[in-house]
């Protein structure tokens, strides 16, 4: 079993949707990542966390420590949010899920 | 843009060859990490170096090596290559040595190995 796992792997939404994608893990962490792999490759790290909510725009991300899971929401979705979404939690080393695609239509 | 830059952005040789990538973190950034994204593993960790020092090993095959000078550019040696290693490397940089940091990734090397 992966210590890091995302779901769902393959998202489609339309424009204005409200997006979930999911993570949980298995490992002790002092933080967990959530980043941005857009389709020519390069990585933005989104948010860091280590306990509750934090929002940056139209994306909110939570963690509950104690069920070891984490969510990323995104807000009224638009086609520019299409991108990989990937997971990484701080155990002794940054480990990543297998990410989250998202597609959304206008 | 991160400030992180990665030379070259993309490498074609062929089996058996040796290469090196280069990694230039941010201003001020003392934390150096690499890390492969292959179609089939993902992103993993390879390696970690912290103000000229390695701080952490991950799943870096002993072909592979890598380095950080006083100028706090690293580079990632890749020797002996094969076909599995053809990969996209990133690297990345943060302020910290230890403990949860954000950390900033440069474009990224494709490799392709023949």
């Amino acid at each position: 079993k992966n210590e890091v796992e995302q779901s769902p792997q393959n998202l489609t939404a339309q424009e204005g949707e409200f997006i979930t994608i999911n993570c949980s893990y298995s490992v002790g962490i002092s933080a967990l990542h959530w980043l941005q792999q857009h389709p020519g490759g390069g990585i933005v790290s989104l948010f860091m966390l280590s306990s509750g909510k934090k929002k940056h725009g139209r994306l909110i991300a939570t963690i509950n420590i104690q069920e070891k899971h984490s969510s990323l929401h995104i807000t009224a979705s638009h086609p520019r949010d299409s991108a990989v979404y990937i997971c990484a939690v701080n155990a002794r080393q940054l480990t990543f899920g297998s990410g989250t695609q998202l597609t959304v239509l206008p | 843009d991160s400030g992180v830059t990665q030379t070259p952005k993309h490498l074609i040789t062929a089996t058996g060859q040796r290469v090196t990538l280069r990694c230039s973190p941010r201003s001020g950034d003392l934390s150096v990490y690499w890390y492969q994204q292959s179609l089939d593993q993902g992103l993993q960790f390879l390696i970690q170096y912290y103000n000229g020092e390695e701080r952490a090993k991950g799943n870096i095959l002993e072909r592979f090596s890598a380095q950080q000078f006083p100028d706090l550019h690293s580079e990632l040696n890749l020797s002996s290559l094969e076909l599995g290693d053809s990969a996209l490397y990133f690297c990345a940089s943060s302020e910290l040595a230890g403990g949860p940091s954000e950390q900033f990734f440069g474009p990224g090397t494709r490799l392709t190995v023949l």
